[in-house]
């Protein structure tokens, strides 16, 4: 199993419509949480990091249940410039992060 | 410009050859990061660095890589005798604090032919 899984996608949507993204991870002992963007060809970019409590930016929303070991992305109204791979990123602090392989957003007009 | 470096940006090697990447992390980060990635697939975990002291290797560092961070500061990610199923994009980050996010460099392509 891998330690972090992410739905491969594609999720192709409509602009302006909501899109949700789920992530699970395995190791208990996880602390901290990211998503991050990154774009063809391009090196990933933090698009938020992810609190206990649920951490909103804008359009886009970010959740984490530690007792379900899960995190997701939420973004609202989506744009043509959100077309991207979302990674999701799990940091059990002394290790270095680890990545989930991304799911992959296609905004179409 | 302040981020993270690589260099070179491009490598196309043949077969059997070494080759050496440079990072150079933001520089009041202690911790440096080396990740591969190839086509459909998120950042592979290579190696880690705090400081210069090398504390994690991944099971895919084979023996014929190698990575250094002699002072503390930039890094260097060695490939000797190449092979083809090494091309891919080698990523260097580099963070703060422990459990804060880590901030990439444009990575290295390589291809080996």
């Amino acid at each position: 199993r891998k330690e972090v899984e992410q739905d491969p996608g594609p999720f192709n949507v409509p602009e302006g419509a909501t899109v949700a993204f789920n992530c699970t991870y395995s190791n208990s002992a996880s602390q901290s949480f990211f998503w991050y963007r990154q774009d063809c060809r391009k090196e990933p970019k933090l698009l938020m990091s992810v609190y206990s409590s649920g951490n909103e930016d804008g359009r886009f929303t970010a959740q984490l249940n530690r007792a379900s070991q899960y995190i997701s992305l939420l973004i609202r109204d989506s744009k043509l410039s959100d077309s991207a791979t979302y990674l999701c990123v799990v940091n059990t602090g002394r290790r270095a992060l680890t990545f989930g392989s991304g799911t992959r957003l296609q905004v179409q007009p | 410009d302040t981020g993270v470096s690589q260099d070179p940006r491009h490598k196309i090697t043949k077969r059997g050859q070494n080759v050496t990447f440079r990072c150079d992390p933001i520089s009041e980060h202690n911790r440096l990061y080396w990740y591969r990635q190839t086509l459909g697939q998120g950042p592979e975990f290579l190696t880690y660095f705090q400081n210069e002291a090398q504390l994690e290797k991944s099971r895919l560092l084979s023996d014929r890589f190698s990575a250094e961070r002699p002072k503390g500061s930039f890094s260097t990610l060695e490939i000797q005798r190449t092979e083809q199923g090494d091309s891919a994009m080698y990523l260097c980050a580099s963070s703060g604090q422990e459990n804060t996010e880590a901030f990439f460099g444009q990575g290295t392509r390589l291809t080996v032919v």
